[in-house]
């Protein structure tokens, strides 16, 4: 089976860098997301990795490490906008999510 | 190009009672994954289809079955409802087979079960 660890809950300062962990078992999949969620709303894509290594979109990049069932999520530049909570998912297994709070 | 869209926008239905949710893919697009999503946790998987056909199923019971039509369109089924079944339902198109695996995922259907 899979199983996706994040931290539920990460608080930082508008300006500033927060990264997001996402720690997994499993025996296999394709690729790992991830997706912003603000309350209320639908979950909207932010990054995919199939290969190890880093992905760039903007402010936000996206990290895996296969061999570590590792990966995470890094965002800079945060922006009050940013306070959402952020799920990484195995392919179509999402993990419990983590609730961020951007503060001036 | 319009977005997913899913109807109705909540729903509230009697324990034992059945529901059927509807959701309409984004345009072009050919899979549709179904998703249930409890307060504070991750949407969890339900299934899959793709071309008509279900291609993957999450930790559900059968009770928890689906369709998609030859427009893409396509609907979440369930019977028997017990009260655990009350949370988000939504549902996600993708284009399979382009080299995209972004999910463009529909406002959801808040199902209250009393």
């Amino acid at each position: 089976g899979q199983s996706l660890e994040q931290p539920s809950e990460v608080t930082a300062v508008e300006g500033a860098i927060v990264q997001i962990n996402c720690t997994y078992q499993t025996s296999g999949f394709y690729g790992l997301s991830w997706y912003q969620q603000h309350d209320g709303g639908a979950p909207t894509f932010l990054s995919y990795n199939a290969l190890d290594g880093l992905e760039e979109t903007g402010r936000f990049s996206s990290f895996l490490s296969r061999s570590d069932s590792y990966g995470y999520l890094l965002l800079q530049e945060l922006q009050m906008k940013d306070s959402a909570s952020y799920f990484c998912a195995l392919d179509m297994r999402f993990g419990a999510g983590t609730r961020l709070t951007v503060k001036p | 190009e319009t977005g997913v869209t899913q109807s109705p926008t909540h729903l509230i239905k009697t324990r034992g009672q059945q529901v059927t949710l509807r959701c309409s893919s984004q345009s072009g697009h050919n899979t549709v994954s179904w998703y249930q999503q409890a307060l504070g946790q991750g949407p969890q998987f339900i299934f899959q289809y793709y071309r008509e056909e279900e291609n993957g199923r999450g930790n559900f019971p059968p009770r928890f079955s689906g369709l998609q039509f030859p427009n893409y369109s396509s609907e979440l089924n369930v019977n028997a409802l017990e009260l655990d079944d009350s949370a988000l339902y939504l549902c996600a198109s993708s284009l399979v087979g382009q080299g995209s695996y972004e999910q463009y995922f529909g406002p959801g259907t808040r199902l209250t079960v009393t």
